[in-house]
């Protein structure tokens, strides 16, 4: 059975700071990988998504990573904004099931 | 392009009443899953439509719950009864049916509040 962590649980950092999310999943067969953002009280909002075929992702400051032998992916934000506050989520797709298994997110919180 | 759009955004009923999610996908989608967030929990699968047929339901609960999505485009989640633990947040999703990539868009979430 898959199962996601993500460490650190919550994260607070000074405006500006670049920072890494972590993601771990327990089988490395998966079909792609999903980092979402979700502000309090607001849906999923889809970042970035990898293919099982790729290495990493980028989307202006954001640049997701993924080593499926290691069963590890990154998330790194470059110049941090107090407008990237928000709990950041990880989920993974396995071949053959549409379901994504998540993580329980990392709260993130840029200081000004 | 209107996204994900989910009704009501808050439901706060008694144990032992019944509630109807509904989830308007995104025009085109033909693919459509239900999730849901308990307190403390990570967000968990519950079951995932193509066009009008269930595909997978193997993550619903219990038969207290049931999905439908009759001619393929909204649907909706019936529990009844309603039970405490049935408390937290429903998410629906969808996404299209690309060759490759299943890119999953979520709604706003519905909160359930069971008391």
């Amino acid at each position: 059975k898959q199962e996601v962590t993500q460490i650190p649980a919550a994260l607070s950092v000074p405006e500006g700071e670049n920072l890494v999310l972590n993601c771990s999943f327990t089988d490395s067969a998966i079909y792609n990988l999903q980092w979402f953002r979700q502000d309090p009280g607001k849906g999923l909002t889809s970042l970035l998504l990898i293919q099982s075929s790729q290495r990493e992702q980028t989307s202006g400051r954001l640049n997701a990573s993924l080593d499926k032998s290691s069963g590890r992916s990154t998330l790194y934000i470059a110049a941090s904004q107090p407008g990237d506050s928000a709990t950041y989520l990880c989920a993974v797709e396995e071949p053959g099931s549409y379901q994504l298994t998540f993580g329980k997110g990392t709260k993130l919180s840029v200081i000004p | 392009e209107a996204g994900v759009t989910q009704f009501p955004s808050h439901s706060v009923i008694e144990k032992g009443q019944t509630v109807t999610l509904r989830c308007d996908p995104i025009s085109g989608h033909d693919n459509l899953y239900w999730y849901r967030r308990v307190m403390g929990k990570e967000i968990k699968f519950l079951l995932h439509f193509v066009k009008e047929s269930k595909q997978d339901e193997s993550g619903m609960p219990n038969n207290r719950f049931l999905a439908e999505r009759t001619g393929g485009t909204y649907s909706t989640l019936k529990v009844q009864p309603a039970e405490l633990e049935d408390s937290g947040v429903y998410f629906c999703a969808s996404s299209q049916d690309l060759v490759a990539v299943y890119e999953q868009y979520f709604g706003p979430g519905t909160r359930l509040t069971v008391t």
